[in-house]
């Protein structure tokens, strides 16, 4: 198989304060994650490109000081949102490439997401 | 620019048939992917192609004409339980995935 899981599904948090979120490929390893942001109604949104042991890649706008994303191993990546904002409120899943096997090596199987509210 | 046009909206009937279609302009074409996605979830893979053709796989079928930059999910026999988003995904010369905006299947009674 090929599943993604992601931590926490649910988040409320104060303005100013910092939110991490955990993405970890369950049964392979994963060199490349993705994170996707999607507001309601709207299409994902890709934030940046997570590749295990080096920089994130990140997508014009997103701010990298903001969106802090460490990949420090073949099944987990995190998304930390630093200083979150109202604004910062969304739907935001991650994704993973299994290399080593599936259907097709560039299928992105994605996580369940998780719902960041900020107050 | 890369583009991916799909319908934004589609209403059909339980037991029914329909078809989304799905075209692009993309720099480079290395494959097309269909995802399903359930409101407040996330996407889940239905399908991929690469070569021209239909591909089929229960009740969900993909075609794709790479010479027209198109290509169609249908989906037979709807149950109630198919009305979700369907996101059409085309891989681009560099391996980037560009996402249509989705269409939104509506299944009636």
């Amino acid at each position: 198989g090929a599943v993604v899981s992601q931590h926490p599904s649910w988040v409320i948090c104060k303005s100013g304060t910092s939110v991490k979120i955990e993405c970890r490929s369950l049964d392979f390893q994963a060199t490349t994650m993705f994170w996707y942001r999607q507001f309601p109604k709207q299409s994902l949104m890709l934030m940046a490109t997570s590749n295990e042991g080096s920089k994130a890649t990140y997508e014009q706008g997103v701010e990298k000081d903001k969106f802090l994303i460490n990949h420090a191993s073949l099944t987990l990546s995190t998304l930390t949102v630093t200083s979150a904002h109202p604004e910062d409120s969304s739907f935001y899943i991650c994704s993973a490439r299994n290399l080593a096997g599936g259907l097709v090596q560039e299928t992105q199987y994605f996580g369940p997401g998780t719902r960041l509210l900020v107050l | 620019g890369q583009n991916i046009d799909q319908p934004t909206e589609m209403t059909a009937t339980e037991g029914a048939i329909v078809q989304i279609n799905c075209t692009y302009q993309t720099s480079g074409f290395n494959g097309l992917f269909w995802y399903q996605q359930h409101a407040g979830e996330a996407p889940t893979f239905l399908s991929y192609n690469v070569l021209d053709g239909l591909e089929e796989k229960g009740r969900f079928s993909s075609f794709l004409s790479r010479s027209k930059g198109y290509s169609y999910l249908l989906l037979k026999e709807l149950q109630m339980k198919d009305s979700a988003s369907y996101l059409c995904a085309v891989l681009d010369s560099n391996y980037q995935l560009i996402w249509g905006a989705g269409t939104k299947l509506i299944i009636k009674p």
